[in-house]
């Protein structure tokens, strides 16, 4: 069955630390994956996406995503955080051939200043 | 620029009642969604749709019903409410693009409770 799921539910970092929250997944075939941020009290927005060729996907923010096909895994990584990048951060996976689209439970990310 | 709208916000149910939840979107996208996000798990697909006249059941199905007779309409109705429904349900759309699932474009999603 087609799955995602993300191994850290609650991080807790201090600005300027580094992140990396771990997401994998779970399909055949083709498969395109994505990142997506909620804000406190807002709806969810694109951080990246990879539907194919460089591994290692930049989005907004100085966010970053490496799909890493041996591994089934699409890990969301910034060098150094900021007390506004406290939300929370979910991975998705969907299929090209039938548009389903999978999110994994969500990581809470909380920096404190 | 109205994107994905959700209709309503809030909305308090009582046990067996029913109710539908209202998604427009004016991208004429072909690809529409609805999801349920509780603390903890996510967002859970409850149904999906690839275009007019077509619709499949995500991880979730079970208590709801869609339908999709318009490119720009994806309504969700709950047809006997239980409190387990009791979530916030986001509409979301999406572009094909070419052969990939495009970005997902959110409804500001609709509260419900169930008492």
């Amino acid at each position: 069955a087609q799955s995602v799921s993300q191994h850290n539910h609650h991080v807790i970092l201090s600005e300027a630390a580094s992140l990396e929250l771990g997401c994998n997944y779970s399909y055949g075939g083709t498969v395109n994956l994505f990142w997506y941020v909620q804000y406190p009290g807002q709806h969810l927005q694109l951080l990246l996406k990879y539907f194919s060729g460089d591994p290692l996907v930049k989005g907004i923010k100085g966010f970053e995503a490496e799909f890493i096909k041996s591994k089934f895994s699409f890990n969301l990584r910034k060098p150094s955080v900021q007390w506004s990048d406290t939300a929370e951060y979910f991975c998705a996976g969907g299929s090209s051939n039938t548009g389903k689209l999978i999110f994994g439970q969500g990581t809470t990310l909380q920096v404190k200043p | 620029n109205a994107g994905v709208t959700q209709t309503p916000k809030f909305r308090i149910l009582k046990i067996g009642q029913s109710m539908t939840l209202q998604c427009t979107q004016d991208m004429n996208h072909n690809y529409m969604y609805w999801y349920r996000q509780d603390p903890g798990m996510g967002l859970k697909l409850i149904y999906y749709s690839v275009g007019a006249g077509i619709t499949d059941k995500g991880e979730v199905p079970n208590g709801y019903n869609v339908s999709r007779s318009t490119t720009e309409d994806f309504p969700l109705r709950l047809e006997l409410a239980a409190p387990s429904q009791t979530s916030v349900y986001f509409c979301a759309s999406s572009d094909k693009q070419g052969e990939n699932t495009g970005e997902l474009f959110f409804g500001e999603g609709s509260r419900l409770t169930v008492l």
